[in-house]
């Protein structure tokens, strides 16, 4: 079954502890990317991959880093968050940038106390 | 800039009647797509429908249809026969060619069936 898995679904943690939401996909797909979701702000890009070790920033990526050494996995790590990022996070990914339909992991709510 | 706009915050349908969400649109890229994604309760992001700014006919996939008016910039989406379980958060979204890839959503519409 084609799909986005992200691990974990839910987590709280504390300001300052590093944590890594880790994303992986089977699709054999080049582009993955980061969003956060906020009520009133809606889904905004974190960061975004067009192939392996080709990262780059989207929108809001300040506090994460991603990397990209497998084609399949673009985990997201947090090095000292703060109550700012709490959030809602999705991984997403699909064939190609733009113009294929992006696929969405199940979500990552992320609550830091 | 980029920007999605949808105008209905909250929709009621009564069970197997037509919908349909409002979605308009702002770009200047040359080629673009317009995606419409549907988030339940439980938060998955689900794919509806996708639209490519040079296709000629309007897409379909099985209830779902996009009424996509490039002049006026708007992809409105339709649901026939609503179904309880349709009841959800919808969103439009946009990614253009010279946007790496970067869906811009709307602030979405929320739908609620009535039975």
């Amino acid at each position: 079954e084609a799909q986005v898995t992200q691990n974990p679904r839910y987590l709280i943690t504390v300001t300052g502890k590093k944590l890594t939401v880790t994303c992986s996909q089977n699709m054999n797909h080049e582009y993955m990317s980061w969003y956060r979701q906020d009520p009133g702000l809606g889904l905004r890009q974190i960061y975004y991959s067009m192939n392996v070790e080709v990262t780059d920033k989207g929108d809001v990526p300040e506090g994460y880093k991603v990397s990209r050494k497998e084609k399949r996995n673009f985990p997201l790590i947090l090095e000292s968050p703060s109550p700012n990022q709490t959030s809602l996070y999705f991984c997403a990914s699909s064939l190609s940038p733009g113009t294929n339909e992006q696929y969405f992991g199940p979500g990552t709510r992320l609550t830091v106390t | 800039a980029q920007k999605i706009t949808q105008t209905q915050p909250g929709m009621f349908v009564q069970e197997k009647e037509a919908v349909t969400l409002d979605c308009t649109y702002d770009t200047s890229d040359p080629s673009y797509g317009l995606f419409w994604y549907k988030q339940p309760s439980s938060g998955e992001m689900i794919f509806l429908i996708y639209q490519g700014s040079y296709d000629q006919q309007n897409a379909t996939e099985g209830r779902y249809s996009l009424n996509f008016q490039k002049a006026r910039k708007s992809a409105n989406l339709v649901i026939s026969a609503s179904q309880l379980g349709d009841s959800a958060m919808y969103f439009c979204a946009m990614s253009g060619y010279n946007q790496g890839g970067k869906l811009i959503f709307g602030q979405g519409t929320e739908l609620s069936v009535k039975p």
